[in-house]
């Protein structure tokens, strides 16, 4: 596609469920990106993947949280017996590798654990 | 949409005023910057960019000027419009890593 797309843009979820958030990045960008952006805070880093390395996962909050890149391309973010405090925009966005023009981003993914 | 970030420093300007948004980043080793504007509901959208090894750079409308002696980067808006009304952010990264860390953003208000 043209940009970046994440689905779905909104989930509510019960205290305790398990949600999968996908991204579909930009076709040919080997690179690809999860943050997560809490209200009045900044954007966090939370996992990297780039191309068949292995990813960077140092961001991830607790082992409850979980990605995937499959094919190279679409990428899931699993968050397990979600908490409150999971409540966020999660924000993904893709890169080539060797651009220096920064990430595109999708529009994100709202959160809300009620 | 909703909006993120509520508890945001907030910049108020008239329309048609300059606006100057002001960033200090961490790492005295990053190498490279980027100005972000995130509307609402939407994902953050790449504005400008500069490499540390110049003080200015200029875009349509944008300049982003980068004092490495004190950390600290500034984005200026000329005849600032109601369509620039967002949340902005800066990042940094070095050389070596796509890793970038981001500002905690500053929300700008364009008074018609």
């Amino acid at each position: 596609g043209a940009g970046v797309s994440q689905s779905p843009s909104n989930k509510v979820t019960e205290k305790g469920k398990d949600v999968e958030l996908r991204c579909d990045p930009i076709s040919g960008h080997t690179a690809l990106y999860w943050y997560r952006q809490s209200l009045g805070q900044g954007l966090e880093f939370l996992i990297y993947f780039q191309g068949n390395s292995a990813p960077d996962k140092s961001g991830l909050p607790s082992d409850r949280f979980s990605a995937e890149r499959t094919g190279g391309s679409v990428s899931t973010l699993t968050i397990q017996r979600t908490q409150q405090e999971d409540s966020a925009v999660y924000l993904c966005a893709s890169s080539l590798i060797g651009s220096h023009y920064g990430y595109t981003f999708g529009s994100g993914t709202r959160l809300t654990v009620v | 949409g909703e909006s993120v970030g509520l508890h945001l420093p907030t910049l108020s300007v008239q329309e048609g005023d300059n606006s100057i948004i002001n960033c200090a980043y961490s790492n005295s080793a990053s190498d490279y910057f980027i100005w972000y504007k995130q509307e609402s509901g939407k994902g953050p959208q790449f504005i400008i960019d500069i490499r540390s090894n110049m003080d200015k750079r200029q875009g349509q409308r944008v300049t982003v000027l980068l004092n490495k002696t004190v950390k600290h980067l500034s984005l200026q808006i000329a005849a600032t419009q109601p369509g620039d009304s967002a949340v902005y952010f800066c990042a940094e990264t070095s050389s070596g890593t796509y890793k970038y860390i981001f500002g905690t953003g500053t929300r700008l208000k364009v008074l018609a």
